[in-house]
């Protein structure tokens, strides 16, 4: 069965970095794009990055451009979120989303989440 | 960036009867439409994609319509485990997502 694991999320103070990390099974995974998709404590959900199957293509919401970088390994079937000069407003949970073999599907697998707390 | 705004924030629907939940759009996204529902402590669960494909798994009693910048989610025969938070979210220019409906037992 198609699993999503994320891992990486701490307690971060303030203009602190955090690697996080999503490692996928039971399906082709070069074969998907993958997302991050995020939600504040208490608040609606909001896209952060998408990559595409082979790497080549990432957009970024603006909110987070030029702060986090998204990354695969299909050889590891991982994708990874950096996440540098974290603000306060970027306390979340982060979850690793599925979406299609093309660009801008829905998403129809997500993982469990990963928490990420930036407080001073 | 295009918009999704749903209505109402709150429904209070007895269990056994329908439920309709609506989401607009801030310009045409064609059918590029989804629909998830989330429990809480639960990662979002894709329910509807196309304005009105079910997803694998989807009861029958969840149906979505519309096209354009007007979607639709009905669900029929209202079960206990339907009483959650339901989200639109449209994926023709990146992603947005409305900012939820809460769907609460009457």
């Amino acid at each position: 069965q198609v699993q999503l694991v994320e891992s990486g999320g701490d307690l971060v103070k303030p203009g602190g970095s955090l690697r996080l990390s999503c490692a996928a099974s039971g399906f082709t995974f070069s074969d998907y794009y993958i997302s991050w998709i995020r939600q504040a404590p208490g608040k609606g959900l909001e896209w952060v990055s998408y990559i595409s199957s082979s790497g080549s293509s990432i957009y970024y919401a603006d909110s987070v451009k030029g702060r986090f970088t998204i990354s695969r390994d299909n050889a590891k079937n991982s994708v990874h979120l950096q996440v540098n000069s974290l603000r306060v407003e970027d306390t979340a949970v982060y979850y690793c989303t599925r979406g299609g073999r093309r660009s801008l599907t829905s998403f129809d697998y997500w993982g469990q989440g990963a928490l990420v707390t930036v407080s001073s | 960036e295009i918009v999704m705004t749903q209505s109402p924030a709150t429904l209070s629907v007895s269990p056994g009867e329908r439920a309709t939940l609506s989401c607009r759009a801030s310009q045409s996204v064609g059918s590029e439409l989804a629909w998830y529902q989330q429990k809480p402590g639960q990662a979002p669960r894709l329910l509807i994609y196309g304005a009105s494909t079910r997803a694998t798994g989807i009861p029958a009693r969840f149906s979505g319509s519309g096209s354009g910048t007007e979607f639709t989610l009905t669900i029929n025969s209202l079960q206990s485990e339907d009483f959650a938070v339901y989200y639109c979210q449209q994926y023709n220019y990146y992603y947005t997502f409305g900012q939820g409906t809460k769907l609460e037992i009457k």
